[in-house]
């Protein structure tokens, strides 16, 4: 069975903190693809980032990375020196296919990441 | 442009009534999906339709109807309201190249 855990509920920082967001999945699939949502508290979902299982290459977008490592089905998200505007709820996801109709996303429970000025 | 919109935004309705809540998006996609948000923001999928055809239903009670008039809505009917229906519902689309994309949510307050 497909799984995501986000082991951390909350997250407290100060401005211009890096912090880290760990995701840990389980899947029996050879290939698979992995996300990140924010939740801001206006509360719509906005997409981050897909990866997919063959690639494992880690990847920068201005402040934000993600360091996807297979050996340890992990996929954990690092924001440098984070901002107010970053306080959200950040949800990790897993699917089985990129696209399609059985592309049914696995959530996990969120992290809460609260940044303080 | 809004790329998924959802309608109402905001549901207040009394125990075992009726609601529906609209959903289209404007990126041609051709699968759409109803996911759940709980009280504790977590999320779970329950619908998925490609090109109108009902492809994913995660055991959800039949008091909630999907129907698909065409590619681009999705809407869920939800039949004899209950109080565990309060949630704040997401639609999402998706084609097979894109990742999903989601609406703004719709928060369904049951009384």
């Amino acid at each position: 069975a497909q799984k995501v855990t986000q082991a951390q509920t909350e997250i407290s920082v100060v401005e211009k903190e890096d912090v880290t967001l760990d995701c840990v999945y389980e899947t029996r699939d050879t290939t698979y693809y992995l996300f990140w949502y924010k939740q801001p508290p206006s509360g719509e979902l906005v997409f981050l980032i897909r990866r997919n299982s063959f690639d494992e290459q880690n990847e920068i977008s201005g402040r934000y990375s993600w360091n996807f490592q297979k050996s340890t089905s992990s996929f954990n998200f690092t924001i440098t020196a984070s901002q107010v505007v970053d306080s959200a709820v950040y949800f990790c996801a897993l699917s089985e296919a990129l696209g399609g109709a059985t592309n049914k996303l696995i959530f996990g429970t969120g992290t809460l990441l609260a940044v303080q000025p | 442009d809004t790329a998924v919109s959802q309608t109402p935004k905001y549901l207040v309705t009394q125990m075992g009534n009726d609601k529906s809540i609209k959903c289209e998006q404007n990126l041609g996609h051709d699968t759409m999906y109803w996911y759940k948000q709980d009280s504790k923001k977590f999320l779970k999928i329950m619908f998925s339709y490609n090109n109108k055809e009902l492809i994913i239903n995660e055991t959800v009670p039949n008091r909630f109807s999907p129907k698909s008039p065409d590619k681009a809505h999705l809407n869920l009917h939800i039949n004899s309201l209950e109080l565990g229906d309060s949630a704040v519902y997401f639609c999402a689309s998706s084609s097979t190249t894109s990742p999903q994309f989601f609406g703004p949510g719709t928060r369904l307050t049951v009384l």
